[in-house]
This record gives C-alpha cells, structure tokens and sequence, in this order.
C-alpha cells in the first residue's frame, strides 16, 4: 500500500493553469477509473473536488478538471484563483479492497 | 446538511488504547458505507479502514490490520474506531469521512487528534 506519488509542491500565478500529477500502478490508479482529488485547506475538513478521474461533483468550480492516462492521473485548475491555495491530494481505490492517497501537493498562488 | 463530529482523541501512551467517535447528522447514516482517514503532524493523508453501510464488510490498511478495529451503531448514527496497543507514528488527526458511490468520501468532519507518547 504505498502512496501515489504527486509532486510536493506546485506553484501558478493569478489567472494561469497549474497541473498535478499523480502516479500510481496498474493495481490502483492504472487499473481502475476510481480516482478522485480533494483539495485540503490545513485546519478544515478536506473537500471533495474530483471523482470518477474527471467527473465535478455538484458545487465544485469547473475551473477544477481531471483526467488519466495509463497510471498517472492529473488535476488541473485553470484560472487560478488566491482561494486556490491549498493542499492538493489523490487518491485511488485499490486491487486489495483499500482504498490509497498520494502524498499531497501544495499549491501556491504567487 | 450533512454534519460529522468526531471525538475521543487525546493522549495516550504507546501501547496503550483508545476509541474514537464519529457523531453523523443530515443524512441517512444507515445507507452509506463511512471510512476513517489519518493524517500525522506535517504529512499527507493516510486512508486508515471503512465499514459498509451494514456493517457487513470491513477494510483495514496494513499499518493499522489487527490494532483497529471499526464499528457502527446505526440506531445511534453513530461510527467508531477501537484503536488498541497504539504506537508513536499512529499521532495524527483523524477524520471520519461518509462514503459515496463504493469509492468516495464526499464529506468529511473536521477531524479529533490522537498523541501517542510517553
């Protein structure tokens, strides 16, 4: 069960487009389609912003997409906004029925 | 709207146990599948086991398979998490989380921390 791998940090000015990536194997974000993204302001409850690799649940900004290929899956934000900075993590269901987070990237907006 | 709380946290010395509270609100507890979820002091997230909605089935990451233990009670709304013979690197805020379409937390609470320490 080791972590997916994301960068540790990613950084985008006001108004560009930053991505993340996320990698993991063929037993998690390769095998599957269920990966999802929150988005985790310290102090507060994570928010639930991406799920099914690229599908928005209801509320969340469609600044905010998604997408896969092979084991790597990415989280871009268009637009940037200064309420964008935050922690950033995926995650994956697995082939053992456990479910794996990435090690989380932290997004700053210059 | 949908409220979780989660309570118990504290300090406890290692080897020693614990058991948390998750209080679940604005939803029907008893359909959704709850998951807990760690994360220790400047680290990333760690999915830590989840329960389905009946309690029927549970999942356990390696790191925690035969120390915790989770539960429901769903005349009580309420989800816990039995956490024995704790160790240093179990020090974390832990979140409980309600689980969406089998594979999601779309809601989470704002999490009770747990110091393991001498």
């Amino acid at each position: 069960q080791s972590a997916l791998t994301q960068p540790a940090s990613v950084s985008g000015s006001p108004g560009q487009s930053i991505t993340i990536s996320c990698t993991g194997t063929s037993s998690d974000v390769g095998g599957y389609n269920s990966v999802s993204w929150y988005q985790h302001h310290p102090g507060k409850a994570p928010k639930f912003m991406i799920y099914d690799v690229s599908k928005r649940p209801s509320g969340v900004s469609n600044r905010f997409s998604g997408s896969k290929s092979g084991n790597t899956a990415s989280l871009t934000i268009s637009g940037l906004q200064a309420e964008d900075e935050a922690d950033y993590y995926c995650s994956s269901y697995t082939s053992s029925n456990t479910w794996v987070f990435g090690g989380g990237t932290k997004l700053t907006v210059l | 709207q949908v409220q979780l709380v989660e309570s118990g946290g504290g300090v406890v010395q290692p080897g020693g146990s614990l058991r948390l509270s998750c209080a679940a609100s604005g939803f029907t507890f008893s359909n959704y599948g709850m998951h807990w979820v760690r994360q220790a002091p400047g680290k990333g997230l760690e999915w830590v086991t989840f329960i389905r909605n009946d309690g029927s089935n549970k999942y356990y990451a390696d790191s925690v398979k035969g120390r915790f233990t989770i539960s429901r009670d769903n005349s009580k709304n309420t989800l816990y998490l039995q956490m024995n013979s704790l160790r240093v690197e179990d020090t974390a805020v832990y979140y409980c989380a309600k689980g969406w379409s089998d594979y999601y937390s779309d809601q989470w609470g704002q999490g009770t921390l747990v110091t393991v320490s001498s």
